[in-house]
């Protein structure tokens, strides 16, 4: 079955990075556009980025863009989320999930913390 | 980019009484090529990731229910449940896929009255 799985989350300052990754596995990985899409405690959902199936397409939010970089191996079905110069407003749950009519699968999601 | 706007913020409903939730999206997100609303709706419970319900405005994903509707008419969209079941509570959000960002609206607490 589709399982995806994300891993990486933690506390970390203003200023600091993370890198967040997400294991793909039971379906076509090389197939599918993959998204990160995060979570602030108690608020809405907020689309971070997006990638193409083989990596030649990337879009991030406006909020993100120039800090946070996405990335993919198909070889590992891996997908990862390099975030640098955080803030305290990035504080959230990430959210790995695969793209196809909506977002069909999501993982459970990591926890990342920025504060001093 | 589309803003998506939800309401009510929160909805009161009875066990087994009908459950409706609008949304309506900033600009079209009709796809002419082939007459589809980019539109979907997600059910989220508490500690859980969103659940995909509704894809194309009107499709259900496979295993959901068919007291889940969705509808559509231009930029307005609705998700009604027709017979509330104890485990429909749960916030519900709708999303657009049609331009990116793929914006969400900001979410319906659903609750029992």
């Amino acid at each position: 079955q589709v399982q995806l799985v994300e891993s990486g989350g933690g506390l970390v300052k203003p200023g600091g990075s993370l890198r967040l990754s997400c294991a793909a596995s039971g379906f076509n990985f090389n197939d599918y556009y993959m998204t990160w899409i995060r979570q602030a405690p108690g608020k809405g959902l907020e689309w971070v980025s997006h990638i193409s199936s083989k990596g030649t397409t990337i879009f991030y939010a406006d909020s993100v863009k120039g800090r946070f970089t996405i990335s993919r191996d198909n070889a590992k079905n891996l997908v990862s989320l390099q975030m640098n110069s955080l803030k305290a407003e990035d504080t959230a749950v990430y959210y790995c999930a695969r793209e196809a009519l909506g977002y069909d699968f999501w993982g459970q999601g990591t926890l990342v913390t920025v504060s001093s | 980019d589309i803003v998506m706007t939800q309401s009510p913020d929160s909805l009161a409903v009875s066990l087994g009484e009908r459950a409706t939730i609008n949304c309506k999206s900033s600009q079209s997100v009709l796809y002419s090529s082939n007459n589809k609303n980019y539109l979907a709706w997600y059910q989220q419970k508490p500690g859980q990731p969103p659940k995909l319900l509704i894809y194309w405005a009107s499709t259900r994903e496979s295993g959901v229910p068919d007291r889940f509707r969705g509808s559509a008419s231009g930029t307005d969209f609705t998700l009604t449940i027709s017979s509330l079941q104890a485990e429909d509570v749960a916030v519900y959000f709708c999303q657009q896929y049609y331009g990116i960002p793929h914006t969400f609206g900001q979410g319906t607490r659903l609750e029992f009255k």
